[in-house]
């Protein structure tokens, strides 16, 4: 399977939350991205979190880690219009290099 | 221009053309990495430089030529492609490659718009 794992569509309606869903394998991972890739654009980190932290939020966004699952999830409140974008998780370690290993990338959708 | 720059934003290309992507980054960054995105794959890390020197080539077919002649610059030279070849190739930069005693993460890499490649 791939080190990085994240269902390639999700669809919701303005004003709703959006939960985007990521496992990874590698136990060893120490720092968990989403960046986000907006239409005709490069990716752009979003938010991160550490693998000793169970949560982090920053404004309307929530990143949930169950370490135990290798299991990494991104919740965006309120979504809007604007955050259709291509989400992808990624998961690097801590020591040597540090290059991330990215997944396959979520699209959002958001109807208005 | 700040931030990474790409160019051409789009190619297209016969199987038997040469043809080079260039990037461009102005943050003053040490690495450089060429990624290929293709529609429904995880994004495949192609080539690193760090320090104007290639560190790391993932299996990537001779067909792609990368080149870095100085830390701001970073080529990828294209020959003979193949059809399979067509897909959105981001380029992007970070500060290092490893982490750096009292540096904090992090360890953002910060990614170009991408050169959207068709071969026919």
């Amino acid at each position: 399977g791939e080190d990085v794992e994240q269902s390639l569509f999700l669809s919701v309606r303005e004003g709703d939350s959006s939960v985007i869903n990521c496992t990874y394998t590698d136990s060893s991972s120490t720092y968990l991205y989403w960046y986000k890739q907006e239409p005709g654009a490069g990716l752009q980190l979003l938010t991160y979190i550490f693998s000793n932290m169970d949560m982090k939020q920053d404004q309307r966004l929530t990143v949930l880690l169950n370490k135990k699952d290798k299991h990494l999830s991104l919740r965006i409140a309120d979504t809007q219009t604007g955050d259709s974008a291509i989400y992808f998780c990624a998961e690097g370690s801590s020591g040597g290099s540090y290059i991330p290993t990215f997944g396959r990338g979520t699209s959002l959708i958001v109807h208005p | 221009e700040t931030g990474v720059t790409q160019t051409p934003r789009h190619l297209v290309m016969g199987m038997t053309n040469k043809k080079s992507l260039k990037c461009e980054q102005h943050l003053g960054h040490n690495a450089m990495y060429w990624y290929k995105q293709s529609a429904k794959k995880p994004l495949e890390l192609m080539f690193v430089y760090s320090l104007e020197e290639r560190v790391e080539n993932n299996s990537v077919p001779s067909r792609f030529s990368p080149e870095c002649p100085n830390s701001s610059h970073l080529f990828l030279h294209l020959h003979t492609l193949q059809p399979e070849d067509s897909a959105l190739y981001l380029c992007a930069s970070s500060p290092y490659i490893e982490g750096l005693a009292g540096e904090e993460p992090p360890y953002e890499q910060y990614f170009g718009p991408g050169t959207r490649l068709t071969v026919t």
